[in-house]
């Protein structure tokens, strides 16, 4: 398995501009997330999904969207790119079944996209 | 959640154990403690989590207290390559609330030393 793989590894843009992250995962986990992590701080919820079709927003959604029309991809989008959105991006996947354990599984993370914004 | 305390740095000597502490005294009965890594510029990495028992794997033991308010992290035998952020997390997932959100705080900065 290659796991959860995000594209780019880097990219800059100007102000304004948009861009789409990629994240696909191969294992099969019905979840998966996109992180943001700023320089020396802890990682921030944008964006979960639970299954294909269903999104939530996490702490910080504001200035992005998401969809899930599949298993395997979940891919975020910035629609009008600010110097605030200068961060490193990791999208993550787990899995959960129908035991109460499967809830409690485990985040694979991908390893990051590092966007600045100019 | 519960909100999780942990020291911003620890040093540690190459060979020896490594025991990163976690405070979380307002841990409920359904929350799980969790540890993450973060290896510089790479994702974090998943070490291993538990509710109530101690829990070894091959990369960590967890020690968690009786009364759940706090535990510790080992690494048996640091190596250079476990320099790295180590986060705990606790949190509750339910079939309700499977999924939602899990808040990585800043974690501890553990250089092992050679």
């Amino acid at each position: 398995n290659a796991g959860v793989t995000q594209t780019p590894k880097f990219r800059i843009l100007k102000i304004g501009q948009s861009m789409t992250l990629q994240c696909t995962q191969d294992m099969n986990h019905n979840y998966m997330y996109w992180y943001r992590q700023d320089p020396g701080m802890g990682l921030k919820l944008i964006y979960y999904s639970v299954g294909a079709g269903i999104t939530d927003k996490g702490e910080v959604p504001n200035g992005y969207n998401v969809s899930r029309s599949t298993t395997e991809d979940f891919p975020l989008r910035l629609e009008l790119a600010a110097p605030s959105q200068t961060s490193v991006y990791f999208c993550a996947s787990s899995y959960s079944g129908h035991l109460l354990s499967s809830y409690n599984s485990p985040l694979h993370f991908g390893n990051g996209t590092r966007l600045t914004v100019t | 959640d519960a909100k999780t305390t942990q020291p911003p740095s620890m040093d540690c000597a190459e060979g020896r154990a490594a025991n990163l502490p976690c405070n979380h005294s307002t841990i409920s009965g359904n929350e799980y403690v969790y540890w993450y890594r973060q290896i510089h510029s790479q994702g974090p990495q998943y070490i291993i989590h538990g509710l109530k028992n101690n829990e070894t794997n091959e990369m960590a033991s967890l020690i968690i207290t009786e009364d759940r308010k706090s535990s510790t992290l080992i690494l048996p035998h640091a190596t250079l390559r476990d320099t790295a952020v180590y986060y705990c997390i606790v949190h509750s997932l339910t079939k309700e609330t499977s999924g939602s959100r899990l808040t990585f705080g800043e974690g501890t900065q553990l250089t092992v030393n050679p």
